[in-house]
């Protein structure tokens, strides 16, 4: 299995612009979260899906932020409209049966001016 | 959910054992005790899970004493590519008990020749 891929890797834009985040899961994984880490606040928790539907976005910064998971094998985040201090790298995982064990795809690292 | 405390850094060199303890004083009787280790530039992965005693895995140790109050997870034999950041997370295995990952600020461990 190619593991949780996201993309874009890197995604620089301004202030202002729509960004789009996309998550392909582990094949035969129901569960799929978006993570996002800054130095300041760490690797936090926005949002988590269960067989493609949202559970619980407490974690979403707000109405800028919305995640979508059309099927069971695609999600995105996205924002609009973007703001500098949405910089920081978000990252995908996805899970089987537990909540524990989760893998993480390689992140994006979004910088915005 | 539990709240973690875990040493923020740690230093150690090639071939020592490495263990580093996480207090989680008011952990639920539902909780398990997960470790993910974080390599720079890269997403979290799951290194090691237990409920109780102690638990062993190709990569590492976990002790849990009785009380369950606090964990250790042993590294034997580091090497320069175990230098990451290791979180300790306490919470719900299951879904439908709201159980989630919190990730705090995590130990980074710096392993020098």
């Amino acid at each position: 299995d190619a593991g949780v891929i996201q993309s874009p890797r890197h995604e620089v834009t301004e202030m202002g612009q729509e960004v789009t985040l996309r998550c392909k899961p582990i094949s035969g994984h129901d569960y799929l979260f978006w993570y996002r880490q800054t130095m300041m606040r760490g690797l936090e928790l926005l949002i988590y899906f269960n067989n493609n539907v949202p559970i619980d976005d407490s974690g979403m910064p707000e109405d800028r932020f919305s995640a979508k998971m059309p099927n069971a094998s695609f999600s995105t985040l996205k924002i609009q409209p973007s703001e500098p201090r949405d910089s920081a790298v978000y990252f995908c995982a996805s899970s089987g049966t537990g909540v524990n064990e989760q893998y993480f795809g390689p992140g994006t690292r979004l910088t915005v001016t | 959910l539990a709240k973690t405390t875990q040493p923020i850094s740690m230093d150690s060199y090639e071939g020592q054992e490495v263990n580093i303890t996480c207090s989680h004083n008011n952990i639920a009787t539902n909780d398990y005790i997960t470790w993910y280790q974080q390599f720079p530039s890269q997403g979290p992965r799951f290194i090691i899970q237990g409920y109780k005693t102690k638990v062993t895995n190709e990569v590492a140790s976990l002790f849990i004493p009785a009380d369950r109050k606090s964990s250790t997870l042993s590294l034997p034999r580091v090497s320069l590519s175990d230098t990451a950041v290791y979180y300790c997370l306490v919470g719900d295995e299951t879904y439908n008990q709201g159980g989630k990952l919190i990730f705090g600020q995590g130990t980074e461990l710096s392993v020098k020749p």
